[in-house]
């Protein structure tokens, strides 16, 4: 089956952009969760979205957010662009929000480079 | 909030040496997960524990769960340069679900 896909792999924006990165989970997975990943701050949660709800929320700023649809594809938005949202964005699709055996199957992730 | 230390940062080990990760929560968790990254690539999920003092093996890697579910290691004998690459713990609140918070992760490099 499809793994997750995220869209686009590679975008370079200047700062005060606002950018909308993609998410398809797996057929059939519901929950789709964001993460940002740099070298010094590790895998740092965003959001979690489940049913078109966002179920959690991590401890960014209001300039990130997001949204899910009715077939489980997820977007997310970062608005007037900092330096530091320079990052590797993945997304992580879940059957069941991180129950069960399988536990999240993430895609290939989204550079973002600022400058 | 729910915070997940994970140590040693970094570890270089000879090709055959053994290896330990240790993560720690700050909070109860109803599960545990571990992934592995390799270099240039996404996290990819390896195991999940859920129940206290749960042991579990996949061959050269043995996970385990804390009695207080709050604390796992994942143990890897003698390395090879496969094992290469960035191992995470993740936990799972028992007070809310969906929301799975990573440790800063172990960065394994191994000399052949």
């Amino acid at each position: 089956k499809a793994g997750v896909t995220q869209t686009p792999r590679y975008l370079i924006k200047t700062r005060g952009q606002q950018v909308t990165l993609s998410c398809s989970p797996i057929s059939g997975h519901r929950s789709v969760s964001w993460y940002q990943q740099t070298p010094g701050q590790g895998l740092q949660f965003l959001f979690e979205y489940f049913s078109e709800t966002q179920r959690n929320k991590g401890n960014f700023p209001g300039r990130f957010s997001g949204r899910q649809f009715s077939n489980s594809r997820s977007e997310m938005n970062v608005s007037t662009l900092e330096l530091g949202d320079s990052a590797l964005y993945l997304c992580a699709s879940s059957p069941n929000r991180g129950r069960g055996g399988g536990g999240y199957t993430f895609g290939s992730g989204t550079r973002l480079t600022v400058v | 909030g729910q915070q997940v230390m994970q140590i040693p940062q970094y570890q270089h080990v000879q090709e055959g040496e053994d290896f330990t990760t240790y993560c720690n929560s700050s909070t109860t968790l109803s599960n545990i997960q571990w992934y592995k990254q390799r270099p240039g690539g996404h996290p990819v999920f390896l195991i999940q524990l859920v129940k206290s003092g749960e042991v579990k093996k996949q061959k050269r890697l043995t996970f385990q769960f804390g009695e207080a579910k709050k604390n796992s290691s994942l143990h890897i004998t003698a390395t090879q340069t496969t094992d290469v690459g960035t191992y995470f713990c993740a936990g799972l609140s028992s007070g809310n679900t969906g929301k799975l918070i990573f440790g800063q992760g172990t960065t394994l490099q191994v000399k052949p």
